[in-house]
Parts: C-alpha cells; sequence; structure tokens
C-alpha cells in the first residue's frame, strides 16, 4: 500500500531532550516536506526537500533540523526541545511533477 | 503568495443531508486538494483536483480554475463524515509549499 509512514504517533518529552520523528514514503517520491499544525495558526510548513541531499526552510524552521540521506526517509529531528514546539506534526510527500500531495497520520508532540 | 479561503467555517447536518463546501483561490494554481481531518487528527486526502469533476463515491469534487474556486460535495451524510475539511493549493516555485485553507467544521448528528 502506497503511504507516508511517521513514527511515533504520540510523544510526550521534557524540555531540551532531543527527539526524532521518523518519516518514511515508499512512493518513490522526490519530494518530501514537514508540517505543523496549531490551532488558530493552520498548518505552517517547517522543512521541504526536493530530492536526495537537498533540504530548505519553510517558513518555521527555528529549532528544528532535517536531513535527506536516502530518498525514502525524512526524518525531523529536535535538538533541545521547548514547550512551543508541542504540535501536531505532518510529514507529507510528493512527485516533482504534477500529482497530489499524501500525508503521513500525524504525531502529536507534547513538550513539558 | 496564494490566499485560499473556505466557506462556511462551521456545518452542522443531520444524517442522510446533503451539502457543499467551497474553496476560493487568489491565483491559478497547479494543484488543488481536498483533505478530510477526522477527529483523530489525521489527513485524509480526499480528491487530487487541478481542474475538471472527480467523484468518489458519496462523495465528488469541481474546480473552475478558470474562475479560482473548488466545490466539495457531500451527499448522504453520515456520522463518520464528521470532522474538518480544508483545501489546500500548491505555492510554485521553489519551495512545492501547499497553502492551505482555514477549514470548515462538519458535524453530522445521528
Amino acid at each position: 500500500e502506497a503511504q507516508v509512514t511517521q513514527n511515533p504517533r504520540y510523544l510526550i518529552t521534557v524540555t531540551g531532550k532531543k527527539l526524532t520523528v521518523t518519516c518514511s514514503q515508499n512512493m518513490n517520491h522526490e519530494y518530501m516536506s514537514w508540517y505543523r499544525q496549531d490551532p488558530g495558526l493552520g498548518l505552517r510548513q517547517i522543512y521541504y526537500s526536493m530530492n536526495v541531499e537537498v533540504t530548505d526552510k519553510g517558513d518555521v524552521p527555528e529549532g528544528y533540523k532535517v536531513s535527506r540521506k536516502e530518498k525514502r526517509n525524512f526524518p525531523l529531528i529536535l535538538e533541545s526541545p521547548s514547550p512551543n514546539q508541542t504540535s501536531l506534526y505532518f510529514c507529507a510527500s510528493s512527485l516533482s511533477g504534477p500529482g497530489g500531495y499524501t500525508f503521513g497520520s500525524g504525531t502529536r508532540l507534547t513538550v513539558v | 503568495g496564494i490566499q485560499v479561503e473556505q466557506s462556511p467555517p462551521d456545518l452542522i447536518l443531520q444524517e442522510g443531508a446533503n451539502s457543499t463546501l467551497r474553496c476560493n483561490f487568489s491565483d491559478s494554481v497547479n494543484n488543488l486538494q481536498w483533505f478530510h481531518q477526522n477527529p483523530w487528527g489525521q489527513l485524509i486526502n480526499l480528491f487530487y483536483i487541478p481542474s475538471g469533476t472527480k467523484q468518489n463515491g458519496r462523495l465528488s469534487a469541481t474546480t473552475v480554475a478558470t474562475e479560482r474556486y473548488s466545490l466539495l460535495y457531500i451527499s448522504s451524510s453520515q456520522t463518520t463524515d464528521s470532522g474538518v475539511y480544508f483545501c489546500a493549493a500548491l505555492y510554485g516555485g521553489a519551495t512545492n509549499k501547499l497553502i492551505f485553507g482555514t477549514g470548515t467544521l462538519l458535524a453530522v448528528q445521528p
């Protein structure tokens, strides 16, 4: 089944403890991206990657890192999480040409 | 950048009713998608529809790109249709970013 898989689905952590949210897609998509969703602010892009080893900042990149060493994987790294990073996070992928985006099931992160 | 507006913001239906959700966008788009966010937070892809009409069961969508709007039709609504419906347009250029509308919160009552 074609899908984007995120893990974990739920995570509660403490301020300053490094964490990684994994994202993997099995559709051979070139493009991958991370979004966060917050009440009243909608979905905002954090980082995106046009292909392997090509990443760039979205609208709200502060406090996050990403890497794209393989086409299928695009992990989101929070080196020192803070409470303002409590949010619902989505990974998405698409072909570089015309075609829709597929989103992962989301990761609900709480930083205390 | 592209502005995406949705209406109505909220909608309450009785089970079995039909509804139409609207999405207006401010510029021409190459990608227009409809998503359903269920009560568990998952974003489900409903339609990729930059133009024309598509149908999938009780749901159908129409995009009139020249007039910059898209419509999502839900017929014979069920309680499982409840949630938030988003349309999203692709902002072109290097970022390939989806611009989401503010959503329509749908509640279907039994």
